[in-house]
This record gives C-alpha cells, sequence and structure tokens, in this order.
C-alpha cells in the first residue's frame, strides 16, 4: 500500500521568511495530493491540493510543487506570519483509494 | 452545502466505561466516512472508513468498533475503555479517494 513521508518534524521560522516542508510517497499510482492545516486543538482543514496532471498550484502565499518522477510534492509558504503556526499533514490517495497522511510539520513561526 | 456534525466536543469516561460518538453528515448522499485518532502530538491514525450502509473497514485491531446505520451517520462505539483510548478523535467525510477529506470538529476523550 501507500506510504507517505514527511520532512522535516519541526520548523522554526523567521516571520517574512520563506518555509518549506516535502514528503515522498511510495505508490506510483497516486493521483491526488492535499495538504492540510491544523491549529492547536482544532481539526485539520485543507488549505490546497494537487492532482497529478499539475506540476504546481499557487494560492497567494502557498504553493504545491509535484515530481511525479521522483515520487515527491511540497509546500511553499512565502512571507510567513505568526498566524501560519501550526502543523501540516500532507497526504496521498489514488482512484478512490482511502488518503494516507504523512506524520506532520509542526512549523513555527517566530515574530 | 455540506457539513459535518461531531459529538460530544470533550469527554471524560473511567476506564472499563462504555463509549459511543456519534457523526452525521448533511447536504450529501453516499459520502465516505471515517474516523480518526490522533494521540497528544501526534499524527492521524486510520481506524475504520465506510464507503456506505453497513459497509465498515478497520484499519487497526483494537477494542473499538464502528457501525454505520443511516448512509449519512457513523458512531464510534467501544465496550470498555482502556488508558490508551484517550486522544482526538474525527471523523471525517469524502466522496471518494480522489477528493478532500472534510473532518469534523473532533471529540477531545479522556479515559481516567
Amino acid at each position: 500500500g501507500e506510504n507517505v513521508e514527511q520532512h522535516p518534524s519541526t520548523l522554526s521560522v523567521q516571520e517574512g521568511d520563506s518555509a518549506v516542508i516535502k514528503c515522498t510517497y511510495s505508490d506510483s499510482a497516486s493521483n491526488y495530493f492535499p495538504w492540510y492545516k491544523q491549529e492547536l486543538g482544532k481539526r485539520p482543514q485543507l488549505i490546497i491540493d494537487i492532482r497529478s496532471n499539475v506540476g504546481e498550484k499557487k494560492d497567494q502565499r502557498i504553493a504545491v510543487t509535484l515530481n511525479k518522477t521522483a515520487k515527491h510534492f511540497s509546500l511553499h509558504i512565502t512571507e510567513t506570519q505568526p498566524e501560519d503556526s501550526a502543523v501540516y499533514f500532507c497526504a496521498a490517495s489514488r482512484g478512490f483509494q482511502k488518503l494516507v497522511f504523512g506524520t506532520g510539520t509542526r512549523l513555527l513561526v517566530s515574530p | 452545502s455540506q457539513t459535518i456534525h461531531q459529538w460530544p466536543a470533550t469527554l471524560v469516561q473511567p476506564v472499563g466505561s462504555p463509549l459511543s460518538l456519534e457523526c452525521t453528515v448533511e447536504g450529501t448522499s453516499n459520502p465516505n466516512l471515517y474516523w480518526y485518532r490522533q494521540a497528544a502530538g501526534r499524527g492521524l491514525q486510520l481506524l475504520f472508513y465506510s464507503v456506505g450502509i453497513g459497509q465498515i473497514s478497520s484499519e487497526v485491531p483494537q477494542n473499538l468498533s464502528a457501525s454505520r446505520p443511516q448512509d449519512r451517520q457513523f458512531i464510534l462505539s467501544s465496550k470498555k475503555l482502556l488508558l490508551s483510548d484517550s486522544g482526538f478523535y474525527l471523523c471525517a467525510w469524502s466522496t471518494g479517494g480522489d477528493s478532500p477529506l472534510h473532518f469534523g470538529n473532533g471529540t477531545r476523550l479522556t479515559v481516567t
């Protein structure tokens, strides 16, 4: 089955810096890759997703890139703000199979 | 629009007591339904998922069970809680594998 690895487990940046979180997946047939943000004590919420027919997708300060050959995808946050502090989860799925999540990255943005 | 309701928000139960957590989805038909557990500071562990009424797949052997008595209702149960059952329980729904998961607000369970 699918296996998703996520790095780093913790990431500390200064406000205004960029943050990059990387994930690799094992199933070359996976075709859907969402990212979730979970604030402390809250539910995970979808922030951006990408499908395998697209290499990059942007939404304001957030972007996701996908390299199907290398089987990895990354989340890029530019101009980070303290409210970006949260745990971020990547995930992957194939067709109608269930999503497999990474282990999460705790992002800390210091003012 | 679709909404997901999960209750209760918090629950404190003694070891050995039963458990019933309920989740309902509105605004969609035949959703895929999921139960996840998240231990403190940890990742999302899939416990059960269901693609239809009465169809339950278990991901992790444990003393929990799930049922789907109606199309948009998903219930997580236990006959006797263990200390290790403490955690943040999240219900979620989707329309299929290549579509987003939408999570409920979660139930924080503390077993004492």
